[in-house]
């Protein structure tokens, strides 16, 4: 079953504004991580935090993560049309096997 | 460059033929390595944990003998979908992990079952 949610589902934003998408889960994590996908391709790697980390950054990105609230969010700052893709987190529920668990992601659509 | 191959990239098959998928790691030997799919405008829903030189650790409502894997070697990992049905077309994604507990992704296989 999938990890969560995440919101909004669809976000669509012009160049340059920014763009926040939000990520709730439902068990205990060492880690939260971010990824990206663009359409019909396999995933890429954004930015993972640690559950004793409360905010990361990574150039545009910055995340951060309330493990009280079971919840993360992925802000883009100065979005590009190049953003334009689907934002997925995913958690490990506390393995360190390796396995992640995807939350449904958001689609995001920068308009030039 | 890329650090995960999938072959083929995409195949359509008639219903009731079994289709094998290849996941390779390019660059790093990985005794485990990942099984996804990815329904159209879904999430990834992991599968299977791919073991080298043992059995598959499948997830709940996953059924094995309809998705076998198998991991011969350290750089290859393969899942066949058996007697497929149009149901099983879907998206699918296998990866290996990389720096700390990050996944390096294939680029995915669309099945398509007729």
């Amino acid at each position: 079953s999938q990890q969560g949610e995440e919101d909004p589902q669809a976000l669509s934003i012009q160049e340059g504004e920014n763009a926040t998408m939000n990520c709730s889960y439902k068990t205990s994590i060492n880690n939260l991580q971010w990824y990206r996908q663009n359409s019909g391709r396999g995933l890429v790697h954004l930015i993972l935090i640690r559950s004793n980390e409360r905010e990361k950054h990574s150039g545009r990105l910055r995340v951060t993560l309330d493990t009280s609230k079971k919840s993360s969010s992925l802000l883009i700052t100065a979005s590009r049309a190049a953003d334009t893709a689907s934002y997925f987190c995913a958690t490990d529920r506390g393995s360190t096997l390796g396995r992640l668990y995807f939350g449904r992601g958001t689609q995001l659509t920068v308009w030039p | 460059g890329a650090v995960v191959s999938q072959h083929p990239s995409w195949v359509i098959c008639k219903s009731g033929t079994s289709v094998k998928i290849e996941c390779r790691s390019l660059d790093f030997q990985a005794t485990t390595m990942f099984w996804y799919r990815q329904f159209p405008k879904q999430s990834l829903m992991l599968m299977a944990t791919s073991n080298e030189g043992s059995k598959a650790t499948y997830e709940q409502g996953v059924e094995k003998d309809k998705f076998l894997i198998n991991h011969a070697s350290l750089t290859l990992s393969t899942l066949t979908v058996t007697s497929a049905h149009p149901e099983d077309s879907s998206f699918y994604i296998c990866s290996r992990g990389g720096l700390e507990e990050t996944q390096y992704f294939g680029p995915g296989t669309r099945l398509l079952v007729l």
